[in-house]
């Protein structure tokens, strides 16, 4: 099946800091997804993305799906930021296959 | 527009006890999916539903765990009886087909004593 692996596993930044969050594929994909789940547990979606560019805000998202990649960028760090990423791709089988996630800790 | 809800956010129960999630879909969303949060396995799908209909259930653990669609924007996954090894996070999510977009409600956090 599809692997999933992002990096890094964890980071810690000051305020105000970016940063790039990494997630390779190993499989050609239709689906790809970027999550953040607060430290209250709630998924919050940040961009459905299974290729190009785009930007919300602070955060932008690229995917090149031939190379099999795709990366999350913040931009000025806030506290709130703080929270796991989590990058998903859809299989064949219509799962979400999921990375294990960037935790995120943003210290002010 | 309301997102994906889940009832009851927080539950607790003793070993033996049934135990009932429900979730409500976004409106004019086709797929229901369930999922199980723990800090071992991390996000498991469970069953996914397209149209009301269970397409795929091979992640739900055992014959302890059902899931139902009574109509097309509400689910119920309920286990019967329910083990300590239970206790996790239960995510339900929409999209309007199985391959777009899928949105998470709150989840569930279930304990089994």
């Amino acid at each position: 099946g599809i692997q999933v692996e992002q990096s890094p596993p964890d980071l810690i930044l000051q305020e105000g800091a970016n940063s790039t969050l990494r997630c390779n594929f190993s499989d050609s994909v239709n689906n790809l997804q970027w999550f953040h789940q607060n430290p209250w547990g709630q998924l919050i979606n940040l961009f459905y993305i299974p290729s190009g560019t785009k930007q919300n805000g602070r955060l932008s998202a690229t995917t090149v799906a031939t190379e099999r990649y795709s990366l999350l960028y913040i931009s000025s760090s806030q506290t709130t930021d703080s929270g796991v990423y989590f990058c998903a791709v859809l299989d064949s089988n219509y799962q979400l296959i999921w990375g294990a996630g960037t935790k995120l800790i943003i210290k002010p | 527009d309301a997102g994906v809800i889940q009832s009851p956010r927080h539950e607790v129960t003793e070993m033996g006890q049934e135990v009932t999630l429900r979730c409500k879909l976004i409106s004019g969303h086709n797929s229901l999916f369930w999922y199980r949060q723990t800090m071992m396995r991390g996000l498991e799908l469970l069953i996914y539903f397209n149209n009301n209909v269970p397409i795929d259930d091979s992640g739900m653990p055992e014959d302890r765990f059902s899931a139902k669609m009574p109509n097309a924007s509400f689910s119920t996954l309920k286990i019967q009886p329910s083990e300590p090894r239970d206790s996790a996070v239960y995510f339900c999510a929409s999209s309007f087909r199985p391959n777009n977009e899928q949105f998470f409600g709150p989840g569930t956090r279930l304990t089994v004593l």
